[in-house]
């Protein structure tokens, strides 16, 4: 099936620190989403962008749908122990189920 | 509170053995995932269902089956051909379409 890539795959950050990542892909999507998931838990959604170039924030996160449609990117400002968990991508294109990424494992020092 | 049930959370397997994965939910929605998760692989698909009576194989169908009586509910199936089953099992429901995923709180699967 389709693959996106997602990087980095994980990240070591002190608290207070901001974090990007992003996700690409070789196909267009119309829909990009990222989800967060806590350990032993299920993803929970966190941004959903449906327009090439749309910025959107939920709180100290924001999140870009790129311009070519191929590519999002989610960052996370001053960060604090409870964001960290797996943050995955996902792209929805037409009439077929959800694309995810293999997710970017986030750990913040206090 | 409106939500997706999955239960167990934790299961064992013995070699052999069929074990099924229960997934319900109450929000109405019409599409149903299952997904297995193992350590750094992300999400992939095993079967989705838009309807009732209906359902489709994802990307890693072999050695599973689901099925789809009720709308509520879309139980999975780990059958003794699956070789390698020890992985974290989420299901997931939409409305339509396939956007906006809401997920169970996952089942961990292990072969005794």
């Amino acid at each position: 099936g389709q693959q996106l890539n997602q990087s980095p795959q994980s990240m070591f950050i002190q608290e207070g620190e901001d974090v990007s990542m992003n996700c690409t892909s070789s196909s267009i999507f119309n829909t990009w989403l990222w989800y967060k998931q806590d350990p032993g838990e299920g993803p929970v959604l966190l941004i959903a962008l449906y327009k090439a170039g749309e910025l959107t924030s939920n709180g100290r996160l924001t999140a870009q749908f790129g311009i070519t449609r191929k590519d999002s990117f989610l960052n996370i400002s001053a960060s604090i122990p409870s964001d960290v968990g797996i943050y995955f991508c996902a792209g929805e294109s037409g009439n077929t189920p959800l694309v995810f990424g293999k997710g970017t494992r986030l750990s913040v020092i206090a | 509170d409106g939500g997706i049930t999955q239960s167990p959370k934790y299961l064992f397997r013995k070699e052999g053995q069929n074990v099924t994965l229960s997934c319900e939910q109450n929000l109405n929605h019409d599409a149903m995932y299952w997904y297995r998760q193992d350590p750094g692989q992300g999400l992939r698909l095993i079967y989705y269902s838009q309807i009732v009576n209906d359902f489709q194989k994802g990307d890693i169908a072999e050695g599973y089956s689901v099925s789809r009586e009720k709308k509520e509910s879309f139980p999975l199936t780990v059958t003794s051909a699956q070789k390698n089953p020890t992985a974290f099992y989420l299901c997931a429901s939409t409305m339509t379409g396939h956007e906006k995923l809401f997920f169970g709180s996952g089942t961990q699967l292990s072969v005794l």
